[in-house]
């Protein structure tokens, strides 16, 4: 059971906008940034927003970031299929002093 | 250019010991958090301890008292030391540059598998 809540899975069309949900509280989302990932089978993970909101060198604006209380959210626009990869929300945990991931969400591009 | 290179991972007896290496070139260990991040087969990605540019650690429950987190300057290289190896620390580990509590990961290694078994 992961501290930080993602949907298991979510599916859209080419071309149609997603949206993955990480759900948490005050003692992690509600006072520390989010962070949001993506992994493709086999390879690392790869770090797509920072800081709630913040886009790396590299990563198109396609992908954004939002937080709202104790919920963060990534929008994906325009999707693709080479989209298709598992989503990870994660930030630090202030009560455990520990870092935490969402469980991860597989996105289908169908 | 930014890299990290784990090494280490290997198939190791259940109460055993194993300690991993993360070589990083193009900017100092000694000056930025550096994270290990692990994942199960088919599972999730699970933090398991970070070091503070200033030296302070800290560590996931699941790995407290068992892992330690640390670094060697001169060869900058972070390490974590893992014993009383358990099933349950079967993973790809990851050594990572950054932390949770701000700009999260922004470089990960490739990952070392440690298989622990009975």
């Amino acid at each position: 059971q992961s501290v930080l809540t993602q949907p298991p899975s979510v599916s859209a069309a080419p071309g149609q906008k997603v949206t993955i949900s990480c759900s948490g509280s005050s003692s992690n989302i509600g006072n520390n940034y989010v962070s949001w990932y993506h992994q493709l089978p086999g390879t690392a993970p790869k770090l797509l927003i920072y800081e709630n909101n913040k886009r790396p060198s590299g990563i198109p604006d396609r992908f954004s970031g939002s937080k709202s209380g104790t919920s963060a959210t990534l929008g994906i626009t325009g999707l693709q299929t080479g989209d298709e990869a598992d989503y990870y929300c994660g930030t630090w945990d202030s009560s455990l002093s520990a870092g935490v991931f969402g469980g991860g969400t597989k996105l289908t591009v169908l | 250019e930014v890299q990290l290179v784990e090494s280490g991972g290997d198939l190791i007896q259940y109460g055993g010991s194993l300690r991993l290496s993360c070589a990083a070139s193009g900017f100092s260990v000694s000056s930025n958090y550096m994270t290990w991040v692990r994942q199960a087969p088919a599972k999730g990605l699970a933090w398991v301890s970070v070091l503070s540019s200033g030296g302070d650690t800290y560590y996931a429950d699941s790995v407290k008292g068992r892992f330690t987190i640390s670094r060697d300057n001169s060869k900058n290289t972070l390490y974590l030391q893992m014993n009383s190896l358990g099933a349950e620390d079967t993973a790809v580990y990851y050594c990572t540059r950054g932390r949770l509590s701000t700009s999260g990961f922004d470089y990960w290694g490739q990952g070392t598998l440690v298989t622990v078994s009975s």
